[in-house]
């Protein structure tokens, strides 16, 4: 039984470019959760989605962030005209209940140069 | 007020000493609470639901005092492996139900 699957493992991008990370959650989990970790700093609650639905976005940025999860495939974080300010790491967890632990991916490490 | 609340450490111990970690959280609706472990650079571990009744799992005790707010870890007879960050985790509640994470306590286990 794979567990959440995140790529890419590391991205690197362009000041301006497009970052793109994906995200499948655990075979028969539905909730998808993505957190943002700062270096040096905490994991911070992005969006919360259930298939097809954006549940609660509270932690994304107003501009140039958003997510999605479609009835078939991954669920996807784009970060449009990247800055350095986006280098972090970026984790996504899974759930079968809203009310369990989480179980997360190993991440995705953005660079912006 | 943070809304989940860790003294960052580091705690330095020797191998087999007993550490305790504590926690405080803002929200009194939450309803779910846990302690998942980060090593450098990676993802956090699910470690250990924490009940009202106090659980244990091995040499991993937790405690949740709903009153007061607070949760504790206490680590017996620890070991290198042990070495790693601990974060106190609470449910936000409502609706959403997101998980708010503490920015983590360092453990470092000397030999």
């Amino acid at each position: 039984n794979a567990g959440v699957m995140q790529n890419p493992r590391h991205l690197v991008r362009r000041r301006g470019q497009e970052a793109r990370l994906r995200c499948s959650p655990m075979k028969g989990h539905s909730h998808v959760y993505w957190y943002r970790q700062l270096p040096e700093e905490g994991l911070k609650f992005m969006v919360y989605l259930q298939k097809e639905n954006i549940i609660d976005e509270s932690g994304m940025p107003k501009e140039r962030f958003s997510a999605e999860f479609p009835k078939e495939g991954p669920s996807i974080l784009r970060i449009q005209q990247v800055v350095r300010g986006d280098s972090a790491a970026y984790f996504c967890a899974s759930s079968v209940d809203r009310l369990e632990g989480y179980t997360f991916g190993s991440g995705t490490r953005l660079t912006v140069v | 007020r943070k809304e989940v609340e860790q003294d960052p450490g580091p705690f330095n111990v020797p191998e087999g000493a007993t550490v305790a970690f504590n926690c405080t959280y803002s929200n009194s609706a939450s309803q779910s609470f846990f302690w998942y472990r980060q090593d450098c650079r990676k993802e956090p571990k699910l470690l250990m639901s924490v009940y009202s009744s106090g659980n244990e799992d091995g040499r991993f005790t937790a405690q949740l005092n709903r009153a007061s707010q607070y949760i504790s870890l206490l680590i017996r007879d620890s070991k290198l492996s042990d070495s790693a960050t601990y974060l106190c985790v609470v449910n936000y509640g409502g609706a959403t139900n997101k998980l708010i994470f503490g920015t983590g306590t360092l453990l470092a286990v000397q030999p």
